[in-house]
């Protein structure tokens, strides 16, 4: 969905830093959600939101913090990176019409 | 058991011929259902979505959905080597905005 963009798109980064990603959607979704994809896992619910400044835990938020301060915007922080958050990094956002969700482009992350 | 269960292929069937992903899940009150599609190094894309027993045709795709026996597959008629991907099944539980994916099958479609 080219409604949904996603920055940076690589990054690279060592253990202990802080990262941020970013999500940015001018489809006006209200719910918006981060996802980790792994092989042999699949896609994996990190946080969504369900509106400004409501968010809920997914099945592997541990490490993970989102914010969402406006409708456009929903960011995942890594408070301090690890080698196992090492994954390509998924936004999606749902047209609430169909329950449909559409994703954004990714980012893959590297810890080193 | 995982709540959505795909076989993670490959599946290999040549050009032209009809390929079949099965998809099996776990939550009997289930209500919609979608088929990604998902090349190598790109976002899923979503395909068909359907949310009723029964089949749902869409040019070369159909989706056919068994409540009872919860399972929902896709039909790929006419296979292209442009089809070759990975498709992903994902379930949502009625009532919440959260779905489940499969791991996903990856389809390989013979010139």
């Amino acid at each position: 969905d080219a409604g949904i963009t996603q920055s940076p798109r690589h990054k690279v980064t060592e253990t202990g830093t802080p990262v941020t990603l970013r999500c940015h959607q001018t489809e006006n979704h209200r719910y918006m959600y981060w996802y980790r994809q792994d092989p042999g896992h699949g896609l994996r619910l990190i946080h969504y939101s369900y509106g400004v400044k409501d968010t809920d835990k997914g099945e592997v938020s541990d490490g993970y913090s989102v914010s969402r301060s406006k409708t456009e915007d929903f960011l995942l922080t890594l408070e301090s990176a690890t080698s196992s958050q090492t994954s390509v990094y998924f936004c999606a956002g749902t047209d609430e019409e169909y329950n449909e969700q559409f994703f954004g482009p990714g980012t893959r992350l590297t810890v080193l | 058991q995982k709540e959505v269960e795909q076989n993670s292929g490959p599946l290999s069937v040549p050009e032209g011929a009809i390929a079949s992903l099965n998809c099996t899940y776990s939550d009997r009150v289930s209500q919609s259902f979608f088929w990604y599609r998902q090349y190598s190094g790109k976002s899923p894309e979503l395909i068909m979505s359907i949310y009723s027993n029964g089949d749902k045709e869409d040019g070369r795709f159909t989706a056919q959905l068994n409540k009872a026996s919860q399972y929902v597959s896709l039909l790929i008629r006419d296979s292209q080597p442009s089809d070759s991907a990975t498709y992903l099944c994902a379930v949502r539980v009625g009532g919440y905005q959260k779905v489940t994916f499969g791991t996903g099958t990856k389809l390989q479609v013979i010139p």
